[in-house]
């Protein structure tokens, strides 16, 4: 039972374009979640997280969004660089942070010059 | 140190012989993760401490893994008589405290079973 799903495998986009990867969560407990990039033979590096009580969280080129009726969030990435190309992981945690991350299966992301 | 370090990079047993998995979280942090990649799939949590302490044993399977924190002393994860199933990248991962759910990973060990 997958708590956490990317249900797109892959994704491509033109360089300077907007990437939005998306996610879907079925745990209503979840109150924290967050994005991780994976470049090959590397651990995840975080990137940028939400909290259940807000719906927008902007980093630089980064904002995820959340909408809780709908359990889903999306990470926003404008403008796409080359350098984006990994894998995007997205977590959620429960009960702020005293339960482990649960992780989707990522999604490819691709950035074509 | 400033980051999560894990050794080795790469591990290859035969079926049925040990493995032995190191994690050095980065220093202050209290919580140590271990996740098993498996196809690079998803991540499936084994197993976290804080400090010493076993916090969340619920992902580790009952038979033949195994893991310790102890004081001045990487983290270790051990795998007793490993089978091909347990071919993975294991990672670990440390955070500051509780209620800080963003983690810190390390690059991961890949344990090949042949």
């Amino acid at each position: 039972d997958q708590q956490v799903k990317q249900n797109s495998p892959s994704l491509s986009v033109q360089e300077g374009r907007i990437s939005i990867l998306n996610c879907d969560y079925t745990n209503s407990m979840f109150d924290y979640f967050l994005w991780y990039k994976k470049y090959p033979a590397e651990g995840p590096t975080f990137l940028i997280s939400i909290s259940s009580i807000k719906d927008k969280n902007e980093d630089g080129r980064f904002t995820v969004f959340l909408n809780k009726s709908a359990k889903h969030l999306s990470l926003h990435i404008v403008p796409s660089q080359p350098g984006d190309s990994a894998v995007y992981f997205c977590a959620a945690s429960g009960d702020s942070g005293n339960t482990p991350l649960v992780f989707g299966k990522g999604t490819r992301l691709s950035v074509i010059a | 140190g400033e980051e999560v370090a894990q050794t080795p990079k790469h591990l290859v047993r035969g079926e049925g012989q040990k493995a032995k998995l190191y994690c050095a979280p980065i220093k202050g942090h209290s919580y140590v993760f271990w996740y098993q990649q498996v196809l690079k799939n998803e991540f499936k949590f084994l197993i976290s401490f804080q400090n010493e302490n076993v916090f969340d044993e619920t992902g580790m399977p009952k038979e033949r893994f195994s893991a310790k924190c102890l004081p001045n002393s990487p983290c270790s994860l051990e795998i007793q008589a490993t089978k091909l199933e347990d071919s993975a990248v294991y990672f670990c991962a440390s955070s500051l405290r509780i209620g800080t759910p963003q983690a810190f990973f390390g690059q991961g060990t890949r344990l090949t079973v042949v």
